[in-house]
């Protein structure tokens, strides 16, 4: 119940295009749900966050879509540029769990020229 | 956002020594620090969570007298690897979250290879 599924594991997208990672959660008490970009060696950079009391958050290329009811929430990445490549975490954590995060698996993505 | 550094960034270390690796947030109050273990091309796992002033609570699995966690003040947590062994060599990344704030800010991450 604790889990959190992303998908696809690895991503290949055109510069230019856009980049969709998917994750799904089953715990309901969750109520936060950040993404985390983590270029190699480095630790990971939070790049976006939603509460599930809004569907849609945006920053500038980066949009988090959330569906509550089917518990599954997304990140859309505008305009990928190859300096977007990197791996994506999705998490989700709650209050109640001393907002522990809870990782997904991550996504590898690149973005070819 | 905030920022979080870790010291080390690398450490090389003999097996049977121990390791101290800090974690510090520079520009806010770190209520609940977090300390997280990476392998290659995987996902983050947390070891521990550590409230200001408190003792650590560990995950299950992770032994506590080979991982010792303070965070004795409001900016600072310290992890040591004690008697490290080849397998404790990963990737350690620190986070830091303020009182009644969600976000988590991570560190850089510090490399630990035990010979």
């Amino acid at each position: 119940q604790q889990q959190v599924k992303q998908s696809p594991q690895s991503l290949i997208v055109q510069k230019g295009g856009i980049s969709i990672i998917n994750c799904a959660y089953e715990n309901t008490a969750f109520d936060y749900f950040p993404w985390y970009q983590q270029f190699p060696g480095k630790g990971p950079a939070l790049l976006i966050a939603i509460r599930p009391d809004v569907s849609e958050k945006k920053e500038g290329r980066f949009t988090i879509s959330f569906n509550k009811s089917a518990k599954q929430f997304s990140l859309h990445i505008m305009d990928s540029q190859p300096g977007d490549s990197a791996t994506y975490f999705c998490a989700a954590s709650s209050a109640g769990t001393a907002s522990k995060l809870t990782f997904g698996t991550g996504t590898r993505l690149q973005v070819t020229l | 956002g905030a920022v979080v550094s870790q010291h080390p960034s690398r450490v090389i270390c003999k097996s049977g020594t121990s390791v101290k690796i800090e974690c510090r947030s520079l520009d806010f109050q770190a209520t609940t620090m977090f300390w997280y273990r990476q392998f290659p091309k995987q996902s983050l796992m947390l070891m521990a969570t550590s409230n200001e002033g408190s003792k650590a609570t560990y995950e299950q699995g992770v032994e506590k007298d080979k991982f010792l966690i303070n965070h004795a003040s409001l900016t600072l947590s310290t992890l040591t690897v004690t008697s490290a062994h080849p397998e404790d060599s990963s990737f350690y990344i620190c986070s830091a979250k303020g009182q009644g704030r969600y976000e988590q800010f991570f560190g850089p991450g510090t490399r630990l290879t035990v010979l």
